[in-house]
């Protein structure tokens, strides 16, 4: 079967730096997506990475090994705003995006 | 209006009832999707729609019954639901459903609780 793999919650000090984890086994792969859901609010896109290495983008990367099936996600200098849930999602061979059960990141001052 | 809206954001219904969620998009996408998002669980993909022909159906109950009349609305019907059907709906949409990047922008979600 199709399976990725988060851990369920992470917490963390503000202006601090956290990597949240995630590996995946999946039916081919097009591509990792990141998504950030605050509680009660729509996810929104964070990154994606279909090629190895790591994408920068503002205080957050995200990092690929599609030869390990993983991926993470880095947050540096943690706001309170970054208190939210992570999600990953792996495109398998048929396009189709299948959802970690997302990390819950909570930031203490 | 901008992005993906949701209508109601919030529905509590009997299991007798028939109720709709409407889902619009505002960005000229081609690909439209519903998901339930139940706590602490991964998002399940229910239907999707590729300029307004639906893909995929992940084994949806029937009780479940889509609409996509056009490709900026999609309807998700509800009839004679179940307790465990309680969840968050969310709509998503993207330009496509293949080849590049086509990352998904969702909606606020309507929270529905079945009684």
């Amino acid at each position: 079967g199709q399976n990725i793999d988060q851990p369920t919650e992470m917490t963390a000090t503000e202006g601090a730096i956290v990597q949240i984890n995630c590996t995946y086994q999946t039916s081919g792969f097009n591509g990792l997506f990141w998504y950030q859901q605050h509680a009660g609010e729509a996810p929104t896109f964070l990154s994606y990475n279909v090629l190895d290495g790591l994408e920068e983008k503002g205080r957050f990367s995200s990092f690929l090994s599609r030869s390990k099936g993983y991926s993470y996600l880095l947050l540096k200098e943690l706001q309170m705003k970054d208190s939210a849930s992570y999600l990953c999602a792996v495109r398998d061979s048929n396009y189709q995006l299948i959802w970690g059960a997302g990390t819950k990141l909570i930031i203490k001052p | 209006e901008t992005g993906v809206t949701q209508t109601p954001r919030h529905l509590v219904m009997g299991m007798t009832n028939k109720k709709s969620l409407k889902c619009e998009q505002h960005l000229g996408h081609n690909a439209m999707y519903w998901y339930k998002q139940s706590a602490k669980k991964p998002l399940e993909l229910m239907f999707v729609y590729n300029f307004k022909e639906q893909t995929e159906n992940n084994s949806v109950p029937s009780r479940f019954s889509p609409e996509c009349p056009n490709s900026s609305h999609l309807f998700l019907h509800l009839h004679t639901l179940q307790p465990e059907d309680s969840a968050l709906y969310l709509c998503a949409s993207s330009r496509g459903t293949s080849g590049d990047a086509y990352e998904q922008y969702f909606g606020p979600g309507t929270r529905l609780t079945v009684t």
